[in-house]
């Protein structure tokens, strides 16, 4: 069936770029998304990316995606306090998730 | 932008004793909603998917008597959890998907702030 996989953890410090790597399994994707989520809180969607493109960019936010090797991933400049949160991609029409990578951002 | 509106956002009950959570699509009609629950740490599972009109598309694993699924209307789908017992305590979070407007709405698919079910 299909799988989404992250790394779980990430740590950057304030100012930097944040890099959170996402791969999946399912090649007729339609759509792949990133959403955070803060403590306690549902999920905020961030952006999503076309299958039929390689990169979209969103203000701080870079979506880079690689079809050929199933690998997705977000890039956030400027990386501020207020981004620490779990970052997850998902894919297709029903969202199979992905484990979500805990972002910790140190001043 | 669109909005999911989950109800209520925390819950406490006794074992034994049925909960009802609502999600309503707020600015656009849905008629797909999907029902994810998350533990503590770990990613959404997808439970089920809610079909306006029809009956629920449960996921594997996932009792269909034990969480009922009703989405009466284009803004609204409701999961009830009957019998609930401490092992269904858990965040329950739900979804919506915009239709394909060709304009203001792509098919993005927006989610509730989350239910957090404490089962006693």
């Amino acid at each position: 069936g299909e799988d989404v996989e992250q790394s779980l953890f990430l740590s950057v410090r304030e100012g930097d770029s944040s890099v959170i790597n996402c791969t999946y399994t399912d090649s007729s994707s339609t759509y792949l998304y990133w959403y955070k989520q803060e403590p306690g809180a549902g999920l905020q969607l961030l952006t999503y990316i076309f299958s039929n493109m390689d990169m979209k960019q969103d203000q701080r936010l870079t979506v880079l995606l690689n079809k050929k090797d199933k690998h997705l991933s977000l890039r956030i400049a400027d990386t501020q306090t207020g981004d620490s949160a779990i970052y997850f991609c998902a894919e297709g029409g029903k969202l199979i998730f992905g484990q979500g990578t805990e972002l910790s951002v140190k001043p | 932008g669109a909005v999911v509106s989950q109800h209520p956002s925390r819950v406490i009950c006794k074992s034994g004793t049925s909960v009802k959570i609502e999600c309503r699509s707020l600015d656009f009609q849905a008629t797909t909603m999907f029902w994810y629950r998350q533990f503590p740490k770990q990613s959404l599972m997808l439970m089920a998917t809610s079909n306006e009109g029809s009956k629920a598309t449960y996921e594997q694993g996932v009792e269909k008597d034990k969480f009922l699924i009703n989405h009466a209307s284009l803004t609204l789908s409701t999961l009830t959890v009957t019998s609930a017992h401490p092992e269904d305590s858990s965040f329950y979070i739900c979804s919506a998907r915009t239709p394909w407007t060709g304009g203001k709405h792509t098919g993005e698919l927006f989610f509730g702030e989350g239910s957090r079910l404490t089962v006693l």
